[in-house]
């Protein structure tokens, strides 16, 4: 079974400029999670999705953003970019989000912004 | 809100060693329990999970866990740590509603 993958691997953006961010998750899972990892903050919660709905959602601002389309792919979007948005991005998937089920982890996006 | 807190945030250790990596969490509710691991260049995956029964747990690669609820813990322990266990830890807490509560981490380096 192939694994969770993101894409891209690396990404290089400029303050002020939007970024989209992909995630396939695990064939048969629905839910998809977004976390934010820094040296600094370690993991941090962004939202989840299951079946297209936005269920859960961390603290971050309104700049940060996701969907999930009918095939449990999602995507996540940063508009206005800014120094401190430059993290690893993680996507989890698994196949429901009732706290029974692992989540499976992609190698993440490296966002960098200058 | 719910918060995880590993106590030790870097943690050096020579082959053989015990291990012990602190993990307290703070909710009222139900929980489910996890500890991730993330080698280096690779992906962050499941050590071991508790969700309920026997408090001790046992992982992959000899790692345990063992659930103290009286005092909200959660700690992973291996007997005899190798080169190759050196990685990143993470302590995760899940509640029902699927909002997933990861502590900052600890990095172990094993000396060969």
């Amino acid at each position: 079974k192939a694994g969770v993958t993101q894409t891209p691997r690396y990404l290089i953006k400029t303050r002020g400029q939007q970024v989209t961010l992909s995630c396939s998750p695990i064939s048969g899972h629905r839910s998809v999670s977004w976390y934010q990892q820094t040296p600094g903050q370690g993991l941090q919660f962004l939202f989840e999705y299951f079946s297209e709905t936005q269920r859960n959602k961390g603290n971050f601002p309104g700049r940060f953003s996701g969907r999930q389309f009918s095939n449990s792919r999602s995507e996540m979007n940063v508009s206005t970019l800014e120094l401190g948005d430059s993290a690893l991005y993680l996507c989890a998937s698994s196949l429901s989000r009732n706290g029974y089920n692992e989540q499976f982890f992609g190698p993440g996006t490296r966002l960098t912004v200058l | 809100a719910q918060s995880v807190s590993q106590h030790n945030h870097h943690v050096i250790l020579s082959e053989a060693a015990s291990l012990e990596l602190g993990c307290n969490y703070s909710y009222g509710g139900t929980v489910n329990l996890f500890w991730y691991v993330q080698y280096p260049g690779q992906h962050l995956q499941l050590l071991l999970k508790y969700f309920s029964g026997d408090p001790l747990v046992k992982g992959i690669k000899g790692f345990e866990a063992e659930f103290i609820k009286s005092k909200f813990s959660f700690n992973l322990r291996k007997p005899s740590v190798q080169w190759s266990d050196t990685a990143e830890y993470f302590c995760a807490v899940d509640t029902n509603a699927g909002k997933s509560t990861f502590g900052d981490g600890t990095t172990l380096t094993v000396k060969p």
